[in-house]
């Protein structure tokens, strides 16, 4: 069980590019989520995945879209990077209440 | 929407000694709230949740209070050892489907000295 994996693990953007970043899971989870992280303050939700073919905005979800592709995978998508998006971003998954995290992907935009 | 406000923002102890990290939350239909310790380059990491039904969990050197009425909650730690070392996040949220997304606290670097 590899639990929730996030991949690239370090990125770096020009502002006004494109990415994608990746999460998968293999513990058939039905709720998925996207966090950032910033330095001296916690986790602030993105967008999150309810279930399969749901998804609905989080607390800062301005500069971002996502997509639930399968149970499995729930991807996020920053169509022009600017360097407010400079930021460690985490996926989660849940059955029920407990979240398990992935490792981060360490974004910085330039 | 939720507001969870966490103190103090670093700790430092002495190993054995004790450390207690408090928060507060806003929304009074929040009913489940955990505690995740962070290592350098790591994800959060759960070690600890209660819910609103209980005022008090123990697991082992780590316990979680929780007083609803004050809409606060602390998590307790006893015999600190320096692999304690890290970031803890204080979390609330509801237990429904469509509110299950978690509102974090600002998070306590705590450093426990040798």
């Amino acid at each position: 069980n590899a639990g929730v994996t996030q991949t690239p693990k370090f990125q770096v953007l020009k502002t006004g590019q494109s990415m994608t970043l990746q999460c998968a899971q293999d513990m058939n989870h039905n709720s998925m989520y996207w966090y950032r992280q910033d330095p001296g303050m916690g986790l602030r939700l993105i967008y999150y995945s309810a279930s399969e073919g749901t998804t609905d905005k989080g607390e800062v979800p301005n500069g971002y879209n996502v997509s639930r592709l399968n149970k499995r995978e729930f991807s996020l998508r920053l169509e022009s990077a600017a360097p407010s998006q400079t930021s460690v971003y985490f996926c989660a998954s849940s059955r029920a209440h407990e979240q398990f995290f992935g490792p981060g992907t360490r974004l910085t935009v330039l | 929407g939720e507001n969870v406000e966490q103190h103090p923002s670093t700790l430092s102890v002495q190993e054995g000694d004790s450390a207690v990290i408090k928060c507060t939350y806003s929304d009074s239909a929040s009913n489940y709230f955990p505690w995740y310790k962070q290592e350098l380059g790591k994800g959060p990491q759960l070690i600890i949740d209660i819910r609103s039904n209980v005022g008090e969990k123990k697991d082992q050197r780590i316990a979680v209070t929780l007083n609803k009425t004050a809409k606060h909650f602390s998590l307790h730690i006893t015999e600190t050892q320096p692999e304690d070392s890290a970031v803890y996040f204080c979390a609330a949220s509801g237990t429904d489907t469509g509110r299950r997304a978690l509102t974090f606290g600002s998070g306590t670097r705590l450093q426990v000295q040798p």
